[in-house]
């Protein structure tokens, strides 16, 4: 069965630095989005992607994060200059047609801030 | 009002017992609704997709209501393996999670 993979699954980084968490969507799928979630607390939407570009993004998701697609499989959130509050659980998902259809979710990159 | 509202739970029941969950939203445009299950530091996983009125599959049944814009999840014949943290998702442009409903299944 094909499935979201994200690669690191723990990635911990001393405060200002940058990281990039790297996703490999479902083959097939044309939309693609970054969740995080803070331990004990609600799956947040950050940043969705169809087309090559940005097609929505939340609040959080100000000027230290972006994302890009450098080839035709990986998909990747990069955050510049990484704060203590970064640190969570970040989930990529991929759906077929959009927000409207069902989005599968890859296990994961636990990131740590020190 | 928050945009998809949980009732956090827990919920704690037995083996074997009917339980259901709650789950409103707040923007009736909504057109697609999902529940999904997450374990302990797991990624969500896909349980339904609710796009009419309702969807049942095995002891999970969902339904719609959009005149009072909530979705409900019921699980009957509840299993230890059930427990979980149980997702509500309004679709959209940004598909929106709820806090989830925790629920415990004891022998």
């Amino acid at each position: 069965e094909p499935e979201v993979t994200q690669t690191p699954s723990h990635q911990v980084t001393q405060m200002g630095q940058e990281v990039i968490l790297r996703c490999v969507p479902i083959s097939n799928h044309l939309y693609f989005y970054w969740y995080r979630q803070i331990l004990g607390q609600k799956v947040e939407f950050l940043v969705s992607f169809y087309n090559n570009e940005i097609s929505e993004k939340s609040e959080i998701f100000d000027d230290q994060f972006s994302v890009e697609r450098p080839d035709g499989s990986n998909f990747t959130l990069k955050i510049r200059s990484t704060k203590l509050e970064d640190s969570a659980m970040y989930f990529c998902a991929s759906s077929e047609w959009g927000g409207e259809t069902e989005a599968f979710f890859g296990q994961g990159t636990r990131l740590t801030v020190v | 009002r928050k945009e998809v509202e949980q009732d956090p739970g827990p919920f704690n029941v037995p083996e074997g017992a009917t339980v259901a969950f709650n789950c409103t939203y707040s923007n009736s445009a909504s057109q697609s609704f999902f529940w999904y299950r997450q374990d302990c530091r797991k990624e969500p996983k896909l349980l339904m997709s609710v796009y009419s009125s309702g969807n049942e599959d095995g002891r999970f049944t969902a339904q719609l209501n959009r005149a009072s814009q909530y979705i409900s999840l019921l699980i009957r014949d509840s299993k230890l393996s059930d427990s979980a943290t149980y997702l509500c998702v309004v679709g959209g442009y940004i598909p929106t999670f709820g806090r989830g409903t925790s629920l415990i299944v004891h022998p």
